[in-house]
């Protein structure tokens, strides 16, 4: 029973195609996160939402669409696949209450890789 | 804007022996939350400890064990018997009190090869 669920766990897309990734938990978490790691192993936040509502937006192209169906649920969309955006992307999910004692749990990570 | 500094970009360290990574900071805030996250081979992301900025006791949790100097912003794990199962990357974490979003800040890493 995987607590935070990413599919595909590897994707390789061409230049220019457009592709999603999933991401799904089982945890009653309210907050979802993407955090993109890149070649050099670099963790850092892309978007973050709370019980479907987006509420931590960095600075991140916007081919790049987030997207919370419900508060369990949270896919990421990506227009126009660039070279550079080839990277592992980790889903994570909290609860409010207890983020500060407990961290994040972190899906298994996506790799993309764009060629 | 916060920022994490892990300085070490690889370690290696004998099995059953004791390893220290380094991790400092900078913030402007008083309190916050501080954390060890282990990445092995797999790419799973594993929380290995934590420490809050207004406790002064250190943190453990079995072999492993942090040294928080909250007036130097130093915030270093310290792994004891180091076992083969050890070896992966770890990451230096910090999260916000203040903002309401629970956003982590990563340092770049540490690449841990424990040696048999």
């Amino acid at each position: 029973d995987t607590a935070v669920s990413q599919t595909p766990k590897y994707l390789v897309t061409q230049m220019g195609n457009d592709k999603s990734i999933k991401c799904e938990q089982n945890l009653g978490h309210d907050t979802m996160y993407w955090y993109k790691q890149d070649s050099k192993k670099f963790l850092k936040i892309m978007f973050s939402y709370n019980n479907k509502e987006l509420i931590i937006n960095e600075t991140v192209p916007n081919r790049f669409s987030p997207k919370s169906p419900d508060k369990a649920h949270l896919n990421l969309h990506i227009n126009s696949l660039e070279l550079g955006d080839s990277a592992v992307y980790f889903c994570a999910s909290s609860q409010d209450r207890s983020v500060k004692k407990y961290g994040y749990t972190f899906g298994s990570g996506t790799r993309l890789t764009v060629v | 804007a916060q920022t994490v500094t892990q300085s070490q970009p690889e370690m290696s360290v004998q099995e059953a022996e004791t390893v220290t990574l380094s991790c400092t900071y900078d913030t402007s805030e008083n309190n916050y939350y501080l954390f060890w996250y282990k990445q092995p081979p797999s790419r799973q992301m594993i929380l290995v400890i934590r420490q809050e900025a207004y406790k002064q006791q250190n943190a453990t949790e079995n072999r492993f064990s942090v040294n928080f100097q909250k007036a130097a912003k130093s915030f270093s794990l310290k792994i004891s018997d180091s076992q083969l199962g050890d070896t992966a990357m770890y990451f230096c974490a910090f999260m916000s009190e203040g903002t309401g979003t629970y956003k982590y800040i990563f340092g770049t890493g540490t690449r841990l090869k424990v040696l048999a």
